[in-house]
């Protein structure tokens, strides 16, 4: 398998529900980001988690990191149709230049009003 | 607010040609980056570009590829004979540091490229 593995791969839900998505990744990293893809257009930083960080918070979304496992998960809380998209891991790894992102293969999310 | 911006937003050319996917970074941004995403597939890294120079390469980035900041506000991705395989969206992206430091790049809306 590759480095930044999301699952699932699809997820439905109903809005006012909890999205959460995981993470998998092979390598040590600097940090990893979460960013999403509406249909069609370009990708979206959402938020940063460095490695030496357990957990983070920005807005509904909280994201935490747990390197012992290289694994990260990403929670929309409250999920709103406006939510619908497609969410991907991206890791820094420690091996490169730093600045290069691997993605992982995405999450496609789809909130239901 | 800022945005990085790409030109064309769909090309349709004939395999063997010669095709240039135009971007203008953000404009106090030091680092430019090629990602490109096959239909229904991840994004993946082609080249990262500082200081005039190639920061590192993908083992897609091959010897039909190249990049390019000809003035103080364009970034150019060359393919030089294009195969079928280089269909896909390709998005170019700019940061004001490596992904290591602080790590978010700001992404164009992509150029679609159809190769027959």
């Amino acid at each position: 398998s590759q480095q930044g593995e999301e699952d699932p791969q699809a997820l439905s839900i109903q809005e006012g529900e909890n999205a959460t998505m995981n993470c998998s990744y092979k390598t040590s990293i600097n940090n990893l980001q979460w960013y999403r893809q509406n249909s069609g257009r370009g990708l979206v930083h959402l938020i940063l988690i460095r490695s030496n960080e357990r957990e983070k918070h920005s807005g509904r979304l909280r994201v935490t990191l747990d390197t012992s496992k290289k694994s990260s998960s990403l929670l929309i809380t409250a999920s709103r149709a406006a939510d619908t998209a497609s969410y991907f891991c991206a890791t820094d790894e420690r091996e490169t230049s730093g600045s290069r992102l691997t993605f992982g293969e995405g999450t496609q999310l789809t909130v239901n009003p | 607010e800022p945005e990085v911006t790409q030109t064309p937003s769909h090309q349709v050319t004939q395999m063997g040609q010669e095709v240039i996917l135009r971007c203008v970074p953000i404009s106090n941004h030091l680092y430019f980056y090629w990602y490109r995403q096959i239909l229904g597939q991840k994004v993946e890294f082609l080249v990262s570009f500082y200081n005039n120079e190639i920061s590192e390469k993908s083992e897609i980035f091959d010897d039909q590829f190249s990049v390019e900041r000809p003035d103080g506000s364009n970034f150019t991705l060359k393919i030089r004979s294009t195969k079928l395989e280089d269909s896909a969206m390709y998005f170019c992206a700019s940061s004001e540091e490596r992904a290591a430091i602080t790590g978010e790049l700001f992404f164009g809306e992509g150029s679609r490229l159809t190769v027959l």
